[in-house]
């Protein structure tokens, strides 16, 4: 079974400034993983996600996120943030034996301020 | 364009009474799925069905039904013997036969609340 934690359920941060939002997961198993975007009264839309090949994944909107699997992170990244980025972010792993169940973390809302 | 299709967007139910959500999609996808979002608890899969006339219960079923007879629509029933429907649900699907490495795609979800 695998597990999915985001340790900052809310991230304030300024327009303008670089933001980090963190995932780690446990598994058994090798893992596919995603960053999925949530706006107010939304459903989730696909960020990014990381299969295979290059441990740096670039996504939509400028973000991109770094697989680490000694440390079993997803960490994802953006170098400057716009208010527009204000939503939830969800990081999920699906395992690649029986990619069709996926599990989600508890979310990190993003606050951007002007 | 393709996409999956949740009415209504909000739904309010009274004591006692089932309600069913809708979700439809023509994205030509298998394995279709519901989620339950609660504030600070994420996703929580309630059901699952990966082909037509076949489904699993996901980790909180109780109090939920749901029926697959076509490929296209997923409903799902809140009944009275849910106790605490009040949530947001989302739909989501992904194509089955496209390999194990397919993220899922959402609709736009149903806000449900007690009367």
């Amino acid at each position: 079974a695998q597990s999915v934690t985001q340790l900052d359920s809310q991230v304030p941060v300024f327009e303008e400034a670089p933001v980090e939002l963190r995932c780690n997961y446990s598994s058994s198993v090798s893992v596919y993983l995603f960053w999925y975007v949530q706006y107010p009264n939304q459903g989730l839309q696909l960020l990014l996600k990381y299969l295979s090949g290059s441990t740096l994944v670039k996504g939509i909107n400028g973000f991109e996120a770094e697989f680490n699997k000694s440390q079993t992170s997803f960490h994802l990244r953006k170098p400057s943030v716009h208010i527009s980025d204000t939503a939830e972010y969800f990081c999920a792993v699906s395992d690649q034996n029986y990619g069709q169940n996926f599990v989600f973390g508890p979310g990190t809302r993003l606050s951007v301020l002007p | 364009d393709g996409g999956i299709t949740q009415s209504p967007k909000y739904l309010f139910r009274k004591e006692g009474q089932n309600v069913t959500l809708s979700c439809e999609q023509n994205l030509n996808h298998d394995a279709m799925y519901w989620y339950r979002q609660d504030p600070g608890q994420g996703l929580r899969l309630i059901y699952y069905s990966q082909i037509v006339n076949d489904f699993q219960k996901g980790d909180i079923a109780e109090g939920y039904s749901v029926s697959r007879e076509k490929k296209e629509s997923f409903p799902l029933t809140v009944t009275s013997a849910q106790k605490n429907p009040t949530a947001f649900y989302l739909c989501a699907s992904i194509p089955r036969d496209r390999g194990s490495n397919q993220p899922q795609h959402f609709g736009d979800g149903t806000r449900l609340s007690i009367l």
